[in-house]
């Protein structure tokens, strides 16, 4: 079993829609990272969290420590947010992240 | 504004030869890490290194060496390649450890096919 798992694998949705993209680890962690994968394959930092909640503009990223737990929320979402998210768990003693596979994410006009 | 910057961006190797990927990075960071992406599976490390002069192992290690003479370069190089390498290869950099408060930054990829 991976220690980084993400659900769904795949997710269609109209634009408009509100999204929600899950993630559960298993492994001990300093922080939680959500990254997006663009097409093109270049991949950029959207959240970082080691408690609570964090939101820009209409990403709103949450974690439940106790429950090992995190979601990727996306509001009113945009064709210009097809891309692949990829959460990631950063343990606290080492620096070997580990990557769940991502949710290939695609809204349609 | 360049960030993390990997070179080339695409090549196609034969079986046994051997190659170079140079990484370089512009803003100060000390870590550096080189990750493979593989369809189905999340990013895996390969070397990472916390300061110049300095490397150590990740999760798949094997058919790979790194080095890190300057601060800014992260070189990560194939030997004798296999088909088993044909991967997305990602550079990365941070400040510090992958904690709180310390973002990654990725390069844009390195696409490898070993024929």
């Amino acid at each position: 079993k991976n220690e980084v798992e993400q659900s769904p694998q795949n997710l269609t949705a109209q634009e408009g829609e509100f999204i929600t993209i899950n993630c559960s680890y298993s492994v001990g962690i300093s922080a939680l990272h959500w990254l997006q994968q663009h097409p093109g394959g270049g991949i950029v930092s959207l959240f970082m969290l080691s408690s609570g909640k964090k939101k820009h503009g209409r990403l709103i990223a949450t974690i439940n420590i106790q429950e090992k737990h995190s979601s990727l929320h996306i509001t009113a979402s945009h064709p210009r947010d097809s891309a692949v998210y990829i959460c990631a768990a950063a343990p606290p003693y080492n620096n070997d992240m580990r990557f769940g596979a991502g949710t290939r994410l695609t809204v349609k006009p | 504004n360049a960030g993390v910057t990997q070179t080339p961006k695409f090549r196609v190797l034969k079986t046994g030869q051997s190659m170079t990927l140079l990484c370089a990075q512009d803003m100060n960071h000390e870590y550096m890490y080189w990750y493979r992406q593989d369809p189905g599976m999340g990013l895996r490390l390969i070397h990472y290194s916390v300061g110049e002069g300095t490397t150590a192992k990740g999760e798949v290690p094997d058919g790979y060496n790194v080095s890190r003479l300057k601060k800014q370069n992260f070189l990560l190089g194939l030997e004798s390649a296999a088909p088993s390498q044909t991967s997305v290869y990602f550079c990365a950099s941070s400040y510090a450890a992958s904690g709180p408060g310390n973002t990654i930054y990725f390069g844009e990829g390195s696409w490898l096919t070993v024929v």
